[in-house]
């Protein structure tokens, strides 16, 4: 059981370059998450999503975009990367409401 | 959205020995659900314990316990015998009933278990 896979581990991109990280699961988890982890300001909610086709904003959205045709798959896109989205990115996945959260390994972005 | 504080940015412990992270947060539900995270230096984030608002009895996991007291918000976690694998930071989360389910996290909490 591989739980949630996210890649890459690693990435350093350039100024207004694109890119997209993957995240699966094979849980069959409705909800998805994507987080990002900047020092001293804990994990902060970009996007989510509860079921294929639906998705929306969390705390932080600005310069991302989601999209989750299926159960397993919800990849989170940077457009146009900018030094304020160098960070730690997670994709997490809950089974339902107050249920624990199973995370990828995360990615480390660096934008420079 | 919802508030979740922890206080203690870094902690040390020396090792066999007890130590509490304190945890806080702010909200008008009734019913939510807290957790404490753990990430190791590998990055994995890695529950450490659960508990559910509408219980009473504080939850616990082998040398880990939580004193959750619901009217004060406080949800602090205990480590008793720290070990060394114990250093890590801690994440603080609250989760209430909504569209999206999702978790609020505190700031973390770095904690060094010394030899």
């Amino acid at each position: 059981n591989a739980g949630v896979t996210q890649t890459p581990k690693f990435r350093i991109l350039k100024i207004g370059q694109s890119m997209t990280l993957q995240c699966t699961q094979d849980m069959n988890h409705n909800y998805m998450y994507w987080y990002r982890q900047d020092p001293g300001m804990g994990l902060k909610l970009i996007y989510y999503s509860v079921g294929a086709g639906i998705t929306d904003k969390g705390e932080v959205p600005n310069g991302y975009n989601v999209s989750r045709s299926t159960t397993e798959d919800f990849p989170l896109r940077l457009e146009l990367a900018a030094p304020s989205q160098t960070s730690v990115y997670f994709c997490a996945s809950i089974r339902g409401m107050g249920t624990e959260a199973f995370f990828g390994q995360g990615t480390r972005l660096t934008v420079v | 959205a919802q508030t979740v504080t922890q206080s203690q940015p870094e902690m040390s412990v020396q090792e066999a020995e007890t130590v509490t992270l304190s945890c806080t947060y702010d909200t008008s539900e009734n019913n939510y659900y807290l957790f404490w995270y753990k990430q190791p230096p590998s990055r994995q984030m890695i529950l450490v314990i659960r508990q559910e608002a509408y219980k009473q009895q504080n939850a616990t996991e082998n040398r880990f316990s939580v004193n959750f007291q619901k009217a004060a918000k406080s949800f602090s976690l205990k480590i008793s015998d720290s070990q060394l694998g114990d250093t890590a930071m801690y994440f603080c989360a609250f989760m209430k009933q909504n569209t999206g389910n999702q978790f609020y996290f505190g700031t973390g909490t770095s904690l060094t278990v010394i030899p």
